[in-house]
């Protein structure tokens, strides 16, 4: 069974440009997740979605930040324009509702640097 | 007062000692409990997770729960030192009648062989 992909695994930008991080959950997980890293820090949750409802988008900064996931599948988060406290790593997960502890699984994650 | 937390280590331990970590967490509604394993540099992948209380085994891994304290800890026994990793603790409290997942910042496990 594949993964969760996200890609790019690392970008480089100057403030103020815009960026783009796309995530493939694992086949058949209604529940996606977006999560920002910083250093030392455990995984922050940005946005979720439930199919392509977003369901808990309290801790997405709206001012710069917007997602989407058209379909129910694959989603996009961006960035518009990024700051340098952006930096970071940027997780996408996904988990089934069929279960009752909803365990999430992690892709890869970008790791963005904005200088 | 947060809602999960950790002690940020780094927790160093021998090679073949159980490594003990801990993680309390502040809303009694808590449900779910996970624990992570992360590598540096790596994403964290999902080791283990307990939704009753008393002890989860599986393989060298033992979670314990204890709801009445709010206290969840992973055993690792017999650590090796490809077990060094930052150990995050997850759990699901009940908001708003769905279920979300809060991290703590996680334990630096260091097995000295």
């Amino acid at each position: 069974e594949a993964g969760v992909v996200q890609s790019p695994r690392y970008k480089i930008i100057e403030k103020k440009q815009p960026v783009a991080f796309w995530c493939n959950p694992i086949s058949g997980h209604n529940t996606l997740y977006w999560y920002r890293q910083n250093l030392g820090q455990g995984p922050e949750l940005l946005i979720r979605y439930e199919n392509e409802e977003a369901v808990d988008d309290s801790q997405l900064p709206k001012d710069r930040f917007s997602a989407e996931r058209l379909k129910g599948v694959d989603s996009t988060l961006k960035i518009q324009p990024a700051e340098l406290g952006d930096s970071a790593v940027y997780l996408c997960a996904s988990s089934s509702a069929s279960g009752v502890t909803y365990e999430q699984y992690f892709g890869p994650g970008t790791r963005l640097t904005v200088t | 007062q947060k809602e999960v937390e950790q002690n940020s280590g780094p927790l160093s331990v021998p090679e073949g000692a159980i490594a003990s970590l801990n993680c309390t967490y502040s809303d009694r509604g808590s449900q779910s409990f996970f624990w992570y394993r992360q590598y540096s540099g790596k994403s964290p992948e999902l080791i283990m997770f307990i939704y009753s209380n008393g002890d989860k085994e599986d393989g060298r891994f033992t979670a314990q729960l204890n709801k009445a304290s709010q206290y969840v800890s992973l055993l690792i026994r017999d650590s090796q030192p490809s077990d060094s990793a930052t150990y995050l603790c997850a759990v699901t409290p009940v908001q708003g009648g769905y279920q979300k997942v809060t991290f703590g910042i996680g334990t630096k496990l260091q097995v000295i062989p």
